[in-house]
């Protein structure tokens, strides 16, 4: 079975530095699909960044970018520059690949608090 | 612009109630999904559907029914069959392709309270 962890419940970091969201991941699959979302106050599920398990080079999305260890099986977020608007929840998620009549699941981590101080 | 709606964003309900939640998209996405989220958790799956006129199960689907009658929309009833609904309910879309790379694709959500 899948399985996400985020093991930092909270993080804080100061207006225009960089914050590094931990997530390490378990599958047997070789080939999965991984996310981040970002959840505001407001509730809203925001997707913010894509990594596939073949993809050699790390993503990145403007002040987004995923730090990819496959051997470590890591797939932390990276935001620089951070803004007092990026305060929010933001989830990991991996998805693993459809077989037979079962879609690819999307199997979420618990979740990291960031605020960001001015 | 295209999106993702749920309605209401507040919804409460009575002991031995049923209350629908809505979830309408204009994405022309195939599948859509049900996540109930609980305070300081992640999401789990409740229903999900990949197709009209066809939904299967997810990991929290009891005291929970849905229906797909069209592409846009994917309402969610909780029955009184479920204990404990005090959550909140995230309605998302996806192209429906099989590939890993597919994207979900998130509602507002709607807070449901238990009176």
């Amino acid at each position: 079975a899948q399985k996400i962890t985020q093991t930092q419940p909270g993080m804080f970091v100061q207006e225009k530095e960089a914050v590094t969201l931990d997530c390490t991941y378990d599958t047997s699959d070789q080939s999965y699909g991984l996310f981040w979302y970002k959840q505001p106050s407001s509730g809203e599920m925001i997707f913010l960044i894509y990594q596939g398990s073949y993809d050699e080079q790390n993503a990145t999305e403007g002040r987004y970018s995923l730090n990819f260890q496959k051997a470590r099986k890591s797939a932390n977020l990276v935001i620089s520059a951070s803004q007092l608007g990026d305060s929010a929840m933001y989830f990991c998620a991996m998805r693993e690949p459809a077989g037979g009549t079962s879609y690819g699941k999307l199997t979420f981590g618990q979740g990291t608090i960031l605020t960001v101080h001015p | 612009d295209g999106g993702i709606t749920q309605s209401p964003k507040y919804l409460f309900r009575k002991e031995g109630q049923n209350v629908t939640l809505s979830c309408e998209q204009n994405l022309n996405h195939d599948a859509m999904y049900w996540y109930r989220q609980d305070p300081g958790q992640g999401l789990r799956l409740i229903y999900y559907s990949q197709i009209v006129n066809d939904f299967q199960k997810g990991d929290i689907a009891e005291g929970y029914s849905v229906s797909r009658e069209k592409k846009e929309s994917f309402p969610l009833t909780v029955t009184s069959a479920q204990k404990n609904p005090t959550a909140f309910y995230l309605c998302a879309s996806s192209q429906g392709r099989i590939g890993v790379r597919e994207t979900q694709y998130f509602g507002p959500g709607t807070r449901l309270l238990v009176l």
